[in-house]
C-alpha cells in the first residue's frame, strides 16, 4: 500500500520558521513534491525533489532523504498568508502522483 | 492566462441522477486527473489521461467515468451518483513528463442527497 505521513496541524507565529515533516512508504519513489492549498482554493505546486538534498525557492525550502523517506517543507519568515494546509505528495511512477493528508499551518500575529 | 476550469464549482443533486463535471484546460498538456478530497484523506486520484484516448484507472475509480476526445477536455461522469460521493472534485493538468507539478483546477463541490 501507500502512506504518506504529515503532522495534522502545526501553529507559529509571523516571521518564525517552521518545518512541515512527510514520511512515506510507498510501493515505488521518483521524487517528492510539495503543495499549497488556501481554505476553498485550488492546490498550487511549491516545488520538487527528486535528489537527497535542500530546494532554496524564496522563503520556502523543501528537503529530501531517500535513504530515510522523509522529507520536509520548510518556511521562513512566515506571513499571515501562509496560513494555509500543505501536503506531500510522491511520485510513484506509473502516471500515479500520492498525496498526503496535510499539514493545516496557522500562523498568528 | 493558464488555467484549468472545472464546471460547475457547486453542485447539489439527488441520487441516481446522472451528471457530468467539465474540465478544461488551455496550456496544451498531454496530462490530465481527477481528485476527491475528503477530510482527514487528503487527495486521492480518481482517473487520470495521459493522452487523447488514453484513460486508466487511479485509486478510487468505483462510480466514475471519464473521457478524453480531446486534448484540452477531461470531463468526470458519474452515472448514478449516491451520497457517499459526495466531495470536493479537482482537476488537474501536467506536462507529460513532469507529472509532479499539476496545474488544478478551481475545484467542483458535489453534494449528493
Amino acid at each position: 500500500g501507500q502512506s504518506l505521513e504529515q503532522p495534522s496541524e502545526v501553529t507559529a507565529v509571523e516571521g518564525a520558521v517552521v518545518q512541515i515533516n512527510c514520511t512515506y512508504q510507498t510501493s515505488g519513489f521518483y521524487g517528492l513534491s510539495w503543495y499549497q492549498q488556501h481554505d476553498g482554493g485550488a492546490p498550487t505546486f511549491l516545488s520538487y525533489n527528486a535528489l537527497d538534498g535542500l530546494e532554496e525557492t524564496g522563503r520556502f525550502s523543501s528537503f529530501l532523504s531517500r535513504s530515510d523517506s522523509y522529507g520536509y517543507l520548510l518556511l521562513q519568515e512566515l506571513q499571515m498568508k501562509d496560513s494555509a494546509s500543505y501536503f506531500c505528495a510522491v511520485y510513484t511512477g506509473f502516471q500515479k502522483l500520492v498525496f498526503g493528508t496535510g499539514t493545516r499551518l496557522l500562523v498568528s500575529p | 492566462e493558464a488555467q484549468v476550469t472545472q464546471n460547475p464549482r457547486y453542485l447539489i443533486t439527488v441520487t441516481g441522477k446522472k451528471l457530468t463535471v467539465t474540465c478544461s484546460q488551455n496550456m496544451n498538456h498531454e496530462y490530465m486527473s481527477w481528485y476527491r478530497q475528503d477530510p482527514g484523506l487528503g487527495l486521492r486520484q480518481i482517473y487520470y489521461s495521459m493522452n487523447v484516448e488514453v484513460t486508466d484507472k487511479g485509486d478510487v475509480p468505483e462510480g466514475y467515468k471519464v473521457s478524453r476526445k480531446e486534448k484540452r477536455n477531461f470531463p468526470l461522469i458519474l452515472e448514478s451518483p449516491s451520497p457517499n460521493q459526495t466531495s470536493l472534485y479537482f482537476c488537474a493538468s501536467s506536462v507529460q513528463g513532469s507529472i509532479t507539478e499539476a496545474f488544478f483546477g478551481q475545484g467542483t463541490r458535489l453534494t449528493v442527497v
